[in-house]
């Protein structure tokens, strides 16, 4: 099982890149990375996934280091929309059921 | 993209009560789907994990006499909350795997609230 850990809170302003790492330490060969985005009493929005080096989407970038021990998710030019909590899920394209817990996602605050 | 619709988006109901919560996908078939619940400003805790046509696995610490999963078909799961109570009050949210393409996609969530 691989437990993420990311930082609890972030602040930000209007226009600025917001990188958001989560470490993963024990993760396994076959498991991807998963980026979701929750707003407050709506379900999680995938952002992004990677296996390794690097991602992007028009969304968001996904960095990925050679040992894959942790990822970071960068936002470029967060609006206050940005404002959510993001989660980072690590598990292989099966996804069984133990990798389906969530860690505490880090809840971004974009401030004008 | 694929869309996971949950229905009722929210539900009133008296204590004692119980209420199906139905969890659709709506292009694609999902062999497995999985059941949160979320607290304010908490993250997803996992309740169970859903198959079709087979017993639900259920997280360490739910009661699975409590809340009830089936999985009768391809596209659709429900959870059904016996017996509610206000402690049950919280934001249930389910998701679906597509088999084909190991993409996992979220519902919208359904808002519990047992008076």
């Amino acid at each position: 099982l691989a437990k993420t850990t990311q930082p609890i809170s972030m602040d930000s302003y209007e226009g600025q890149e917001v990188n958001i790492t989560c470490s993963h330490n024990n993760i396994a060969t076959n498991d991807y990375i998963t980026w979701y985005q929750q707003f407050p009493s709506q379900g999680p929005r995938f952002i992004i996934q990677g296996y390794k080096t690097k991602v992007t989407n028009e969304v968001a970038s996904l960095f990925i280091p050679a040992d894959r021990k942790s990822s970071t998710l960068s936002l470029p030019r967060v609006s206050l929309s940005d404002t959510a909590v993001y989660y980072c899920l690590v598990g292989d394209i099966g996804w069984n059921n133990n990798d389906m817990r969530f860690g505490a996602g880090t809840r971004l605050t974009v401030k004008p | 993209g694929a869309v996971v619709s949950q229905h009722p988006s929210w539900v009133i109901c008296k204590s004692g009560t119980s209420v199906k919560i139905e969890c659709r996908s709506l292009d694609f078939q999902a062999t497995t789907m999985f059941w949160y619940r979320q607290f304010p400003k908490q993250s997803l805790m996992l309740m169970a994990t859903s198959n079709e046509g087979s017993k639900a696995t259920y997280e360490q610490g739910v009661e699975k006499d409590k809340f009830l999963i089936n999985h009768a078909s391809l596209t659709l799961s429900t959870l059904t909350v016996t017996s509610a109570h206000p402690e049950d009050s919280s934001f249930y949210i389910c998701s679906a795997h597509k088999t084909l393409t190991g993409e996992l996609f979220f519902g919208e969530g359904s808002r519990l609230t047992v008076l």
